[in-house]
């Protein structure tokens, strides 16, 4: 079967420095995935911080990358340096052409900025 | 933009109670979704569909119902509510599956006392 599995429960990070979140899937399905990472903000729905469709590729957004790897089964988030405002949860999710197009997410990530 | 809305935004019943989750989409999306969100469970798809009168199980949907009764509205029913249904749920939609961008609801905070 399908499953994204993330940094778990809560990552702390100050203010400017570094972030990196990681993100490994697994897929029995012949067909790559499409990988996603999602953002939820306190008291709002989930929201789409980028996507990658094809597999080598990098998708950026708001300072954050993530890069497809498929040698390594990786989607993992990076941020150079982070603000407060990015305090929120993140989720990877998969897609998964060949699997009646379901979507499944990892467990999410709580990533706490101190100032 | 695409607008998902769900109601009520918070709901408290009792063990046995019967309620019903609401979710309208306004940007013709095909697919629509519902899912709960617990601590150390991630979002999990309760149920979907593709349509009007489309109905496709998720992957935990025992003591749930669906309907979709048009394009834009897809309702979550729970008939006999327990406490183990105590989650924050959220909607979705969708133009089509996999590669598309997924539209989420703000969330429904459901409390089964």
């Amino acid at each position: 079967g399908d499953s994204v599995t993330q940094t778990e429960g809560q990552v702390t990070v100050s203010e400017s420095k570094s972030l990196i979140i990681n993100c490994t899937y697994s897929t029995t399905s012949i067909a790559y995935p499409n990988l996603f990472w999602y953002v939820r903000y306190p008291g709002e729905g989930l929201q789409l911080l980028l996507k990658v469709i094809t597999a080598g590729q990098k998708g950026s957004s708001r300072g954050f990358e993530a890069t497809y790897n498929k040698e390594t089964t990786s989607f993992h988030l990076q941020k150079a340096s982070v603000q407060e405002s990015d305090s929120a949860v993140y989720y990877c999710a998969l897609g998964d052409r060949g699997n009646n197009n379901r979507i499944f997410f990892g467990d999410g990530t709580q990533l706490v900025v101190k100032p | 933009e695409a607008a998902v809305t769900q109601s009520p935004r918070n709901k408290v019943t009792v063990t046995g109670g019967n309620v019903t989750l609401s979710c309208r989409q306004t940007n013709s999306h095909n697919y629509m979704y519902w899912y709960r969100q617990d601590t150390g469970h991630g979002l999990r798809l309760i149920h979907y569909s593709y349509g009007a009168g489309n109905l496709q199980i998720g992957d935990v949907p025992d003591g749930y119902k669906a309907t979709r009764t048009t394009q834009e509205d897809f309702f979550l029913l729970l008939e006999l509510a327990s406490p183990s249904q105590t989650s924050l749920y959220f909607c979705a939609s969708s133009d089509r599956a996999s590669a598309e961008t997924l539209y989420f609801g703000s969330g429904t905070r459901l409390t089964v006392l």
